[in-house]
């Protein structure tokens, strides 16, 4: 079964606490992209990678950090550095033009 | 100003009505323009994909883009209570994707 998993769907953290969300696909698609979503403001790009062992900021990522070790693979860390944390993280891949979505992630700091 | 402007609404229509959707964007560089359909704490879903000015029909829906104006619109005939959801706009180029706000619709039964 083709796809992007993101997990887990929903995950709470304290202030101050760096966290990892996951991202894996097995669409063997070569680019993976990393999106913020928050209420009336759309999708802010925050990384993207086009192939493994590169990958580029976006618009948005003071906060963030990623590697991508794996093709299947791009796992996303939010530091303690990101001031507004809590927010809906989508993760990616790219086919030609055309972007495909995992479920998402809903991050809450407290 | 934003690289891509959409309406947020939210917009609700009786059953059966016509949904009309628009995006403006300032970067004449964009070359690829999509419609995705959102529905609520879920990712988005690709609905429709163009590359030129015109019209493209895929059964109810229609994409319309106008490069000489920056204009992109959708619309959706005979629209269905499972139309509900949000509607983004995006444009790419060089493989980065700008989205549009969204624009969240409700169809009522």
């Amino acid at each position: 079964d083709g796809g992007i998993t993101q997990s887990p769907k929903y995950l709470f953290r304290k202030e101050g606490q760096n966290v990892t969300l996951s991202c894996e696909q097995n669409l063997n698609h070569d680019a993976m992209y990393w999106y913020r979503q928050d209420p009336g403001q759309g999708l802010r790009l925050i990384y993207y990678s086009q192939i493994v062992n590169d990958f580029q900021k976006g618009d948005i990522a003071e906060g963030y950090s990623v590697s991508r070790e794996k093709k299947e693979s791009f796992p996303l860390t939010v530091t303690s550095a990101q001031k507004n944390p809590t927010a809906f993280y989508l993760c990616a891949t790219l086919l030609g033009n055309e972007q495909y979505f995992g479920p998402g992630t809903r991050l809450t700091v407290t | 100003q934003k690289e891509v402007e959409q309406d947020p609404g939210p917009l609700s229509v009786p059953e059966g009505a016509i949904v009309s959707l628009n995006c403006t964007y300032s970067n004449s560089a964009f070359q690829y323009f999509m419609w995705y359909r959102q529905y609520s704490r879920k990712g988005p879903e690709l609905l429709m994909y163009t590359y030129s000015s015109g019209n493209k029909e895929d059964g109810r829906f229609t994409a319309q883009v106008d490069k000489s104006s920056k204009y992109i619109s959708l619309f959706i005939r005979d629209s269905q209570p499972s139309d509900s959801a949000t509607y983004l706009c995006a444009m790419s180029v060089d493989y980065k994707l700008s989205f549009g706000a969204g624009t969240t619709v409700t169809v009522r039964a």
